[in-house]
């Protein structure tokens, strides 16, 4: 089984609608949870802390399940800028430094 | 805004040439990850360094790849001899001190193609 598991999509959402992703993670000893974007030819770049209470920044939600270890994705009211890949990241266990990425869903919002 | 650099951006060479990568960190950073990306296995962490120490390499094939720290803002990844299997784009990420685990930047990466 991968660390962490995605669709890769793609997604492809029309503007203005709400679009949900997830990812499960396979180390139950991960301890921090992140959603990085990615877009094309460029750098992975942080886009939120995923907690256990929930975790919202303007139109993006995430939310963390530890008993399933599940992780989501929400964005509301998605712009032509949304279009990227998405990759869920845990920290390695054991207090290790170093992400552990998933391959990344790629969205794409249509006008 | 500080960033992470690296050199060179892109990089075309044979089969059987040596690769070198090199990667400035972010002044002040103090721990610094190299990472591969292709389409078939996605991002994965290769090696990386606190404090210019080699922490974990466990990641990277031993007989053809090595990574060093020569000092706090030059990290380098070479690959001798280069195969076609290395072709990938390489990332340098550095973080601060205590939040590495958690807070790291990405440089813009170098994209290899190996002939």
């Amino acid at each position: 089984r991968k660390e962490v598991e995605q669709d890769p999509g793609p997604f492809n959402v029309p503007e203005g609608a709400t679009v949900a992703f997830n990812c499960t993670y396979s180390n139950s000893a991960s301890q921090s949870f992140f959603w990085y974007r990615q877009d094309c030819r460029k750098e992975p770049k942080l886009l939120m802390s995923v907690y256990s209470s929930g975790n919202e920044d303007g139109r993006f939600t995430a939310q963390l399940n530890r008993a399933s270890q599940y992780i989501s994705l929400l964005i509301r009211d998605s712009k032509l800028s949304d279009s990227a890949t998405y990759l869920c990241v845990v920290t390695r266990p054991g207090g290790a430094d170093g992400l552990t990425f998933g391959k990344g869903t790629h969205l794409i919002i249509q006008p | 805004d500080a960033r992470v650099t690296q050199t060179p951006r892109h990089k075309v060479t044979e089969m059987g040439q040596e690769v070198t990568m090199r990667c400035q960190p972010i002044l002040g950073h103090n721990t610094v990850f190299w990472y591969r990306q292709t389409m078939m296995q996605g991002l994965e962490l290769l090696a990386y360094f606190r404090n210019r120490a080699p922490l974990d390499d466990s990641g990277m094939p031993k007989d053809r790849f090595s990574a060093e720290m020569p000092d706090a803002t030059l990290a380098t990844l070479k690959i001798q001899p280069s195969e076609p299997r290395d072709s990938a784009v390489y990332f340098c990420a550095s973080g601060p001190p205590g939040l590495a685990g958690r807070t790291q930047y990405f440089g813009p990466g170098t994209r290899l193609t190996v002939l």
